[in-house]
């Protein structure tokens, strides 16, 4: 069974923070990986995508991955209030199949 | 209209009732989905089309009926559902094909089975 592991949480941080987020996976074959953010009562959307090892920044987002350790972590620098949400991981196990974990709920306390 | 638009946004039903959902894709993508969504699980794929063919069905009971008529629209036909099936049912899409990219999301079904 090819899972997807994040701590439920909550992380609880004071605002301008970091937040770090970690999420690890148990498909070596998976090629893409993805953070999407859902806000209670709403539909996930995408914060960031990572194909390659090493860091990707967006604004305050940063993505990491590592596939020898099979380890991706979202950073949020600067953490605000309004980034209070669940952050789900998700990775690629094949064409069409993303195997996403159960998310973990960041609270950013002002 | 844009995005991924599903309809209705709540949905109350017996055991004995038939009704379906709705989703319609306006971003011109190749293949869209169907995902569950229950509390305290991960997302749970139900079904993949991609061109109007069905790619994927994960295990799903019969009383889940997926229609794809067109590449735009996609259908989740509901009849004989139990209280378990309660759940936020979220539609998706994606451009398909070998390199399938991220999902985009409808803002979902929420579905109440009495």
């Amino acid at each position: 069974q090819k899972e997807v592991e994040q701590n439920s949480g909550p992380l609880s941080v004071p605002e301008g923070a970091i937040a770090s987020l970690n999420c690890t996976y148990s498909d070596r074959g998976s090629q893409s990986f993805f953070w999407y953010r859902q806000y209670s009562g709403k539909s996930p959307e995408l914060i960031m995508f990572i194909y390659s090892n090493g860091d990707k920044e967006d604004g305050r987002f940063t993505a990491q991955l590592n596939k020898a350790s099979q380890y991706v972590s979202l950073l949020i620098r600067d953490s605000q209030p309004s980034d209070s949400a669940t952050y789900l991981c998700a990775v690629d196990s094949g064409t069409y199949k993303y195997i996403f974990g159960t998310g973990t709920r960041l609270k950013v306390l002002a | 209209e844009t995005g991924v638009t599903q309809t209705p946004r709540h949905l109350v039903m017996g055991m004995t009732n038939k009704k379906s959902l709705k989703c319609e894709q306006h971003l011109g993508h190749n293949a869209m989905y169907w995902y569950k969504q229950s509390a305290k699980k991960p997302l749970e794929l139900m079904f993949v089309y991609s061109l109007e063919e069905r790619v994927e069905n994960n295990s799903v009971p019969s009383r889940f009926s997926p229609e794809c008529p067109n590449s735009s629209h996609l259908f989740l036909h509901l009849h004989t559902l139990q209280p378990e099936d309660s759940a936020l049912y979220l539609c998706a899409s994606s451009l398909g094909g070998a390199n399938t990219g991220e999902l985009f999301f409808g803002e979902g079904s929420r579905l109440t089975v009495l």
